[in-house]
């Protein structure tokens, strides 16, 4: 059964700090990968998603990358702002393709 | 709007009654997902179609649950005989095929 561990579980830095979110997977063998921001009782917003020939996306201030072979993403957040406080959610899509699975998240809190 | 849209936002119901939600995928997209997710719980995934076909369901879908995706299109889920334990957020995405999955908003159910 494919497990999804995401480090640490809460994160708290001021503004203006890079950092790194880091998700593992028990089972290399998934498909895409997607990273999720969840703000509280709120649905999930898409950032990225790596899809199975990729190793790396960006958009903005956001880069991930994915390492197959080890079954693990890390999330990058360049100069952090307040805006940025959520929850990072990571998913993985199995290889049939008929479901993500979640790990449980890492909150973020950036301070001003 | 052209995103996932799910109806009821909330919806506060007494034990023992029956709920449905509807959700309202993105109009191209023909993989529909539904989810479950608790407090500080990453989501948990409950179903999945393709186009009308029910392809996949978890074990956490017990039999007082039942999802459906007439022509493809809406999908809506209905718990019979609701408990306290079905008090969650569900949640519902779609996707094209093995791109990125869009989520809703959520459904937050109350089961008093």
């Amino acid at each position: 059964k494919q497990e999804v561990t995401q480090i640490p579980a809460a994160l708290s830095v001021p503004e203006g700090e890079n950092l790194v979110l880091n998700c593992s997977f028990t089972d290399s063998a998934i498909y895409n990968l997607q990273w999720f921001r969840q703000d509280p009782g709120k649905g999930l917003t898409s950032l990225l998603l790596i899809q199975s020939s990729q190793r790396e996306q960006t958009s903005g201030r956001l880069n991930a990358s994915l390492d197959k072979s080890s079954g693990r993403s890390t999330l990058y957040i360049a100069a952090s702002q307040p805006g940025d406080s959520a929850t990072y959610l990571c998913a993985g899509t199995n290889q049939a393709g008929t479901a993500l699975i979640f790990g449980k998240g890492t909150t973020l809190s950036v301070s001003s | 709007d052209t995103g996932v849209s799910q109806n009821p936002r909330h919806k506060i119901t007494k034990r023992g009654q029956n709920v449905t939600f509807r959700c309202d995928p993105i109009s191209e997209h023909n993989r529909l997902y539904w989810y479950r997710q608790t407090l500080g719980q990453g989501p948990e995934f409950l179903t999945y179609f393709q186009n009308e076909a029910q392809l996949e369901k978890s074990r956490l879908l017990s039999d007082r649950f039942s999802a459906e995706r007439p022509k493809g299109s809406f999908s809506t889920l209905e718990i019979q005989r609701t408990e306290q334990g079905d008090s969650a957020m569900y949640l519902c995405a779609s996707s094209l095929s093995l791109s990125e999955a869009f989520f809703g908003q959520g459904t937050r159910l109350t089961v008093v």
